[in-house]
C-alpha cells in the first residue's frame, strides 16, 4: 500500500519558472526520500531529509518536512526542459529499510 | 554510491510462462528489494531478499508467484511465474549498503505479457 499521496498528480509549467510538489505521509517516518523516473525507467536519488531537519538543499532543489503536518514539500527552481519526470517521495528505505512511496507528480516542463 | 544493473531490460513474453529478472551490485550489499511498478502507478514493493535466508513478501505477493533467489551479497533474480497480463509491469531492484546509506535502484524491467 502507498505510504501517501503526492499533489498535484501532473504538473505542467514553462521552462524558468519553480515547480513545487507536496507529499503526504501516513505514519511517523526517521526520514523522507525523493526520487526522479525519467520515462518509466529507473530511480534516481535526489534527497533525503531526516526527521530531525525541516529543509535540506541540493543544487536547484529544496526540500522541507513539516512532522507535525506529516508532509514534505519538493521545491525545483529554474526548471530546464530534462527536469520532465516523474517525482517520488518515499518513506524508510535508509541503509536497510524498506522503502514506501506515494502515488507520485508528473512533471512536465514546456520550452 | 552503488551502480545496479538489471538483464533483460525489457522483454515481451507470452502468457503461462516465466522470465527471470537478474540483479546485479558492484559492491556488497546487505539487503536487496524487488519493486513492481504497473503501468502509470506507483511502486510497490514485492519482497526483501537477504543473502542466506529465504526472502521476506509482501502482503499480496507469494513467493509460488515471484522466487526469489540471493546467491551471494553481489546478485539477486526474481522470477514472474506463470505469466498473466496483469504482470506487464516495470520490475526495479534496490540495494541498501548499510544503516547509513541511501538505496539506489536499478534501470528496471519492462516486461509485457501478450
Amino acid at each position: 500500500s502507498q505510504q501517501g499521496e503526492e499533489d498535484p498528480q501532473a504538473l505542467s509549467i514553462q521552462e524558468g519558472e519553480n515547480a513545487t510538489m507536496n507529499c503526504s505521509y501516513k505514519t511517523s517516518i526517521n526520514n523522507l526520500q525523493w526520487y526522479r523516473q525519467n520515462s518509466g525507467r529507473g530511480l534516481v536519488h535526489l534527497i533525503l531529509i531526516r526527521s530531525n531537519e525541516r529543509e535540506k538543499h541540493s543544487g536547484r532543489l529544496r526540500v522541507t518536512l513539516d512532522t507535525s503536518k506529516k508532509s514534505s514539500s519538493l521545491l525545483i527552481t529554474a526548471s530546464r526542459a530534462a527536469d520532465t519526470a516523474s517525482y517520488f517521495c518515499a518513506t524508510g528505505g535508509f541503509g536497510n529499510e524498506k522503502l514506501t512511496f506515494g502515488t507520485g507528480t508528473r512533471l512536465t516542463i514546456i520550452p | 554510491s552503488a551502480v545496479i544493473s538489471q538483464k533483460p531490460s525489457r522483454d515481451i513474453c507470452q502468457r503461462g510462462t516465466s522470465l527471470t529478472i537478474q540483479c546485479q551490485v558492484d559492491s556488497q550489499v546487505t539487503m536487496m528489494f524487488w519493486y513492481r511498478q504497473q503501468p502509470g502507478q506507483s511502486l510497490t514493493l514485492i519482497a526483501t531478499a537477504n543473502q542466506g535466508s529465504e526472502a521476506t513478501y509482501e502482503s499480496g505477493f507469494v513467493i509460488d508467484k515471484f522466487p526469489i533467489s540471493r546467491p551471494n551479497l553481489t546478485f539477486s533474480t526474481l522470477t514472474v511465474s506463470n505469466m498473466s497480463p496483469e504482470d506487464s509491469s516495470i520490475y526495479l531492484c534496490s540495494a541498501g549498503q548499510g544503516p547509513n546509506y541511501e538505496q539506489y535502484f536499478g534501470p528496471g524491467t519492462r516486461l509485457t505479457v501478450t
